[in-house]
């Protein structure tokens, strides 16, 4: 089976950055995934690594170490509309296994 | 394009009755999959498929069937409603080989 580990909650004000961690145990690694939930809505997709190293896509980085069984999200310059679920993803054969979520509260 | 698209938004269920929640996208995906949402449990995988005619299960599989007849449609069925089914269920749908899953907009579903 899987399982993934984040952070349940994260508060910061706006303008701040913010690191989710992610550690996972799974079999036929393939990736890691982040998607953001807006209450009410649908994950929407942010980020996908397949490989070691840091993709960067405009304030937001994700991260990952496939040695380490390890990834992050960086959020950078919060703005209050990134208040949010963040839920990393991994990617085994062709099925995704969701973590518990981190919901990100930004403060003025 | 629509998308990703789910129907109905909205359910309320009487325990022991049948359903189904349509799923469709028009993006030519191969592989389609349900998930539930219950609150602090993120979303578990109750079924997947990987093309037209092949159908697996997911971490959470009671209580639901599915067929893939197309590409383009993958119906969840509730054979008999149970208040433990009250959730948030998500169609996504994505290229085999795509690191993206694309989400349709949820159905709210209430078993009483």
């Amino acid at each position: 089976g899987q399982s993934l580990e984040q952070p349940s909650e994260v508060t910061a004000v706006e303008g701040a950055i913010v690191q989710i961690n992610c550690t996972y145990q799974t079999s036929g690694f393939y990736g890691l995934s982040w998607y953001q939930q807006h209450d009410g809505g649908a994950p929407t997709f942010l980020s996908y690594n397949a490989l070691d190293g840091l993709e960067e896509t405009g304030r937001f980085s994700s991260f990952l170490s496939r040695s380490d069984s390890y990834g992050y999200l960086l959020l950078q310059e919060l703005q209050m509309k990134d208040s949010a679920s963040y839920f990393c993803a991994v990617k085994n054969d062709y099925k995704l296994s969701f973590g518990a979520g981190t919901t990100v509260t930004v403060r003025a | 394009n629509a998308g990703v698209t789910q129907t109905p938004k909205f359910q309320v269920l009487k325990t022991g009755q049948s359903m189904t929640l349509q799923c469709a996208q028009d993006m030519n995906h191969e592989y389609m999959s349900w998930y539930r949402q219950d609150p602090g449990m993120g979303l578990r995988l109750i079924h997947y498929s990987v093309g037209a005619g092949i159908t697996d299960q997911g971490e959470v599989p009671n209580g639901y069937n599915v067929s893939r007849s197309t590409t383009e449609d993958f119906p969840l069925r509730l054979l008999s409603a149970a208040p433990s089914q009250t959730s948030v269920y998500f169609c996504a749908s994505t290229h085999i080989q795509g690191g993206e899953q694309y989400f349709g907009p949820g159905t709210r579903l209430t078993v009483t």
